[in-house]
């Protein structure tokens, strides 16, 4: 079993929708949660991290983690043309005496104007 | 904010050449720098933990003697993929964390390495 397992999609929605992008992880060990975006052929971008099973909201973008049951999403709020990218989660946390993070493989998410 | 710089940004080579890659921290001091491996379709696959002045912390499966880390100064580490083979070819990435920053990393733009 991966430790963090991410439904590749391709997602593909109209502008406007609300996208809801999720993950599961394994690893109990986790700490802190990260969401990264990355256009094509580029390196990823931090969007939002957070640390503590509740909802963190910044624009447009909601990060939800639920620690109970491993879960953890990304809720898009009226979608854009220019949020078409794939999305990564990222959880992390001290393995083998430093920080480490495990990245899921991405979700290719479309917004069709 | 925190910017990484990676250069070159594509490299095509012939198989049995050497290609070295460079990843800068441009406005902060990066003590340990990650890198990673992405192929089409698939996760970042974490290499290799660079630290600086010392030897680098490889992942298992990575070959150590074929993927060589250098990590000479603080804002400066080098991969070197050496005797490439076509398997080799990858989007290969760098990252660092700000000490100013709790948690997040910053990543460099990748190299695309292609190798014929």
């Amino acid at each position: 079993q991966k430790e963090v397992e991410q439904d590749p999609g391709p997602l593909s929605v109209p502008e406007g929708a609300i996208v809801s992008l999720n993950c599961t992880y394994s690893n109990s060990a986790f700490q802190y949660f990260m969401w990264y975006r990355q256009y094509s052929r580029k390196g990823p971008e931090l969007l939002m991290y957070t640390y503590s099973s509740g909802n963190k909201e910044d624009g447009r973008f909601t990060a939800q983690v639920d620690k109970s049951s491993k879960y953890i999403s990304l809720f898009i709020r009226d979608s854009q043309p220019s949020d078409s990218a794939t999305y990564l989660c990222a959880p992390g946390g001290v393995s083998g005496g430093y920080q480490k993070v495990t990245f899921g493989t991405g979700t290719k998410l479309q917004v069709i104007p | 904010g925190a910017v990484v710089s990676q250069h070159p940004s594509w490299v095509i080579c012939k198989s049995g050449t050497s290609v070295k890659i460079e990843c800068r921290s441009l406005d902060f001091q990066a003590t340990t720098m990650f890198w990673y491996r992405q192929f089409p379709k698939q996760s970042l696959m974490l290499m290799a933990t660079s630290n600086e002045g010392s030897k680098a912390t490889y992942e298992q499966g990575v070959e150590k003697d074929k993927f060589l880390i250098n990590h000479a100064s603080l804002t400066l580490s080098t991969l070197t993929v050496t005797s490439a083979h076509p398997e080799d070819s990858s989007f290969y990435i760098c990252s660092a964390r700000d000490r100013g920053q709790v948690h997040g990393y910053t990543f460099g733009s990748g190299t695309r390495l292609t190798v014929v």
